[in-house]
C-alpha cells in the first residue's frame, strides 16, 4: 500500500455546520500532514503531525481542528467554516528523516 | 525565513523544445529541495528530490534539476518535452518537515 487515501472526495457545508476530513496512511510514515490549495495557487501548509504529535501549526483560525488518532490516521475537523475557506484540502505523508512528502488526491471543500 | 519563489508563471512550448524553469530558495539551514508535477485533474506527483551529493539529480519521465548552491537555484530540466509534459510544476524546499511551496509554473505543450 504506498498512497494516501482521502475521504470524502467532494464535502459541501454550510456556515454553522460541522464536519470532519480524514486521511490515511500505510505506509509507516510518522509524519502526516495537511495543506490547503486555493485554485491556481501553490498548496499551503496548515498542520504538521510528527510521531502523532502537533509539531506544526501554521497559524491556521480555530475553525480548522487537527486530530491525530494514530500512527496512520489524521483528522481535520471543521466547525463554523466562512466562503472563503471553500479550497482542495491535501493531506500529505512522509518519513520522519527528509525525503519528500507523498500527497492524497484531496477533498475539495465548498462552504455555502 | 524560508521561501521559494519560482520566475515563470506561464510557459508555452512546442513538442520536443527544451525546457528550464527556474527556482530559486532562501533558507537558513540544510536545505532539502522537490520539483512536484500537478497534471490536470490529478494530484501532486514527486518528480525528483535533492538532498545532499551530486549536485544533478535525475528524476521520472526524463526530468533531471541541477542544484547551484552559489545561486541558491534548482532549477529544472527535459531535454525535449511531449505533450503529456502540459501541467503545473512547483517547486519545494523543506529542512526537517515544513515544506515550502513555490507559487509553480504552468507548462503547456503544444503538439
Amino acid at each position: 500500500d504506498t498512497e494516501v487515501t482521502q475521504t470524502p472526495k467532494h464535502l459541501v457545508m454550510g456556515m454553522t455546520n460541522k464536519k470532519s476530513l480524514k486521511c490515511e496512511q500505510h505506509m509507516g510514515h510518522r509524519a502526516m500532514y495537511w495543506y490547503k490549495q486555493k485554485a491556481k495557487k501553490p498548496p499551503e501548509l496548515m498542520f504538521v503531525y510528527s510521531y502523532e504529535k502537533l509539531s506544526i501549526n501554521e497559524s491556521v483560525p480555530s475553525r480548522f481542528s487537527p486530530e491525530c488518532p494514530n500512527s496512520s490516521l489524521l483528522n481535520l475537523h471543521l466547525h463554523a467554516l466562512q466562503p472563503e475557506d471553500s479550497a482542495l484540502y491535501l493531506c500529505a505523508s512522509s518519513q520522519v528523516k527528509p525525503s519528500g512528502i507523498l500527497f492524497g488526491p484531496g477533498t475539495r471543500l465548498t462552504v455555502l | 525565513a524560508q521561501s521559494v519563489s519560482q520566475h515563470n508563471h506561464h510557459v508555452i512550448l512546442s513538442e520536443a523544445a527544451s525546457l528550464e524553469l527556474g527556482c530559486n530558495y532562501s533558507y537558513g539551514g540544510t536545505v532539502n529541495l522537490f520539483w512536484y508535477v500537478q497534471y490536470p485533474g490529478q494530484h501532486l506527483q514527486l518528480l525528483l528530490k535533492y538532498f545532499s551529493g551530486d549536485p544533478l539529480v535525475k528524476g521520472i519521465k526524463g526530468f533531471e534539476a541541477e542544484f547551484i548552491k552559489s545561486k541558491f537555484s534548482f532549477n529544472l530540466r527535459k531535454p525535449s518535452v511531449q505533450w503529456s509534459d502540459t501541467a503545473e510544476y512547483f517547486c519545494a524546499c523543506s529542512g526537517t518537515y515544513k515544506y515550502i511551496f513555490g507559487t509553480g509554473t504552468r507548462l503547456k505543450v503544444l503538439a
